[in-house]
């Protein structure tokens, strides 16, 4: 079974140039996450996709980011401008179910950003 | 605002080693408690799951423990190996659907 799909896996760029992060998640999977992991922090979760519905965007800085998540299958996830602040792993994770809260979470080997 | 808290940061041990790490997460509205390994340029996997107050859960050479009422799981890992190396997250959930990840403990074994 394929796993969950990231590209780029490296992407450094300077402030206020805008970068784009991809993501396949493993086939039949409904819920979609993108987590931004800072060093030093925990995953924080940035947007949650029900199929192609958004289900929690609560930490996602709608003024700079932004997510589609088109047909329910894959996944992207956009910076503009971006800040040094956002320098971080970018983790796409996928589960089976509908809010299956004891579910597992596959992740993706994640998307490295450094913004210089 | 949610907290889940993991100690220690890092740690080193020599190979052969047992060593031990905490999760602490709010006791109130506990759904499940996940402890996932995450090795440096792989993605994060998933160790155990656990639902029920008192849950042990065994995979090798790991173990964790759960206790609920107190809001702490401990993560065991016995005769430490060199590819144990990796940061270990564990993460909260609660009644709603979000999962609530500590900041990890990264462990360092030493040939």
């Amino acid at each position: 079974e394929a796993g969950v799909a990231q590209s780029p896996r490296y992407k450094i760029i300077e402030k206020r140039q805008s970068v784009a992060f991809w993501c396949n998640p493993i086939s039949g999977h409904a819920t979609l996450y993108w987590y931004q992991q800072i060093l030093g922090q925990g995953p924080k979760l940035l947007i949650q996709f029900q199929n192609n519905g958004v289900v929690d965007d609560s930490q996602l800085p709608k003024d700079r980011f932004s997510a589609e998540r088109l047909k329910g299958v894959d996944s992207t996830l956009k910076i503009q401008p971006a800040k040094l602040e956002d320098s971080a792993v970018y983790l796409c994770a996928s589960s089976l179910g509908a809010g299956a809260n004891t579910g597992e979470l596959f992740f993706g080997e994640g998307s490295r950003l450094t913004v210089l | 605002i949610l907290n889940v808290e993991q100690s220690p940061q890092s740690l080193h041990v020599q190979e052969g080693d047992s060593t031990n790490f905490t999760c602490s997460f709010p006791s109130s509205n506990f759904y499940a408690l996940h402890w996932y390994r995450w090795e440096t340029a792989k993605s994060p996997e998933a160790l155990f799951v656990m639902t029920l107050n008192g849950d042990e859960k065994k995979k090798g050479r790991i173990s964790a423990t759960l206790n609920t009422k107190e809001g702490y799981s401990y993560l065991y890992i016995k005769g430490s190996q060199p590819e144990d190396s990796a940061t270990y997250l564990c993460a909260f959930t609660s009644g709603t659907y979000k999962y609530i990840f500590g900041t990890g403990t990264r462990l360092k074994v030493l040939a």
